[in-house]
C-alpha cells in the first residue's frame, strides 16, 4: 500500500501557482519524498525529491514541514501542458521499487 | 534527465503467443531496472526489480514463469509476456534507477486479442 495520501483532482488556473499537498505521516528516517507526473497515456517523468530540506529545481519546488510528515509541490506559474497525474511517493532511493498511490490529477484550466 | 526508451510502443497478439518488450537506458548504465504495469484507470504497479547480472525479484501475486525477465547488459532488460491472454492486455512501463531517482521508459500498450 502507498505511504502517501493525496486529493484525487484539484483544478489552478493557468499562469498561477499550483499547490499539491501530500501527507505521508509515516515516513521513516531515510526515506525520501518524491515527485512523478503522468500525463495521459505515457511514462511518468521524475520532477523532484527531498529528504528533509526544502528543494527547487527549474520544474518545481518541494516544501517538506519540520516534522517530515507532509509535503507541498509547487508548480510556480502552471501552463496547460501541467495537466497531468502527479504522484507522491515515498522511498528509500533509485534502486527501490516505487509503490504509487492514486495520485492527484491536477488540470489547469485556461 | 536521463531517456530510457522501449520498443515496441504497441503491440497486438493473438492469444497464446509470446511479446518481448526492450527496455533501454540510452545514456547511463543502470545497474537495476524496474518493470511496471498500469491497466486502465489505475495506477502504475511495480511487477518486478530486475538487477544486471541476476534473477529478477518479483512482487507478489506475479508469475514469474509467465512474464520473464532479462536483464544481460547495463543498458538494456527485456520483459517476455508468455503465453499472453487478454486479461494481460495492459500499459507495461519500465524504468531505469539512478543514484536517487528513477527515470520512466514511454511505455508499450500491449493488447492480446
Amino acid at each position: 500500500d502507498a505511504k502517501t495520501t493525496q486529493p484525487p483532482s484539484m483544478d489552478c488556473a493557468e499562469g498561477r501557482a499550483a499547490n499539491l499537498p501530500c501527507n505521508h505521516s509515516t515516513i521513516s528516517g531515510n526515506e525520501y519524498v518524491y515527485w512523478y507526473r503522468q500525463i495521459h497515456s505515457q511514462g511518468p517523468q521524475y520532477i523532484i525529491h527531498g529528504l528533509k530540506n526544502n528543494e527547487t529545481n527549474e520544474m518545481a519546488s518541494l516544501i517538506i514541514t519540520e516534522d517530515r510528515k507532509s509535503s507541498t509541490l509547487i508548480l510556480p506559474h502552471a501552463t496547460l501542458r501541467d495537466t497531468a497525474v502527479y504522484y507522491c511517493i515515498v522511498s528509500g532511493g533509485g534502486a527501490d521499487g516505487l509503490t504509487f498511490g492514486k495520485g492527484t490529477h491536477l488540470i489547469i484550466q485556461p | 534527465g536521463a531517456v530510457v526508451s522501449q520498443h515496441p510502443s504497441r503491440v497486438i497478439c493473438k492469444s497464446g503467443t509470446s511479446v518481448k518488450i526492450e527496455c533501454r537506458s540510452l545514456d547511463f548504465q543502470a545497474t537495476t531496472m524496474f518493470w511496471y504495469r498500469q491497466f486502465p484507470k489505475q495506477s502504475l504497479m511495480l511487477m518486478a526489480t530486475s538487477n544486471e547480472g541476476s534473477k529478477a525479484t518479483y512482487e507478489q501475486g506475479v508469475e514469474k514463469d509467465k512474464f520473464l525477465i532479462n536483464h544481460a547488459s547495463l543498458t538494456l532488460s527485456t520483459l517476455t509476456v508468455t503465453s499472453a491472454h487478454p486479461e494481460d492486455s495492459s500499459f507495461y512501463i519500465c524504468s531505469a534507477g539512478a543514484s536517487y531517482e528513477q527515470y520512466f521508459g514511454p511505455g508499450t500498450r500491449l493488447t492480446v486479442t
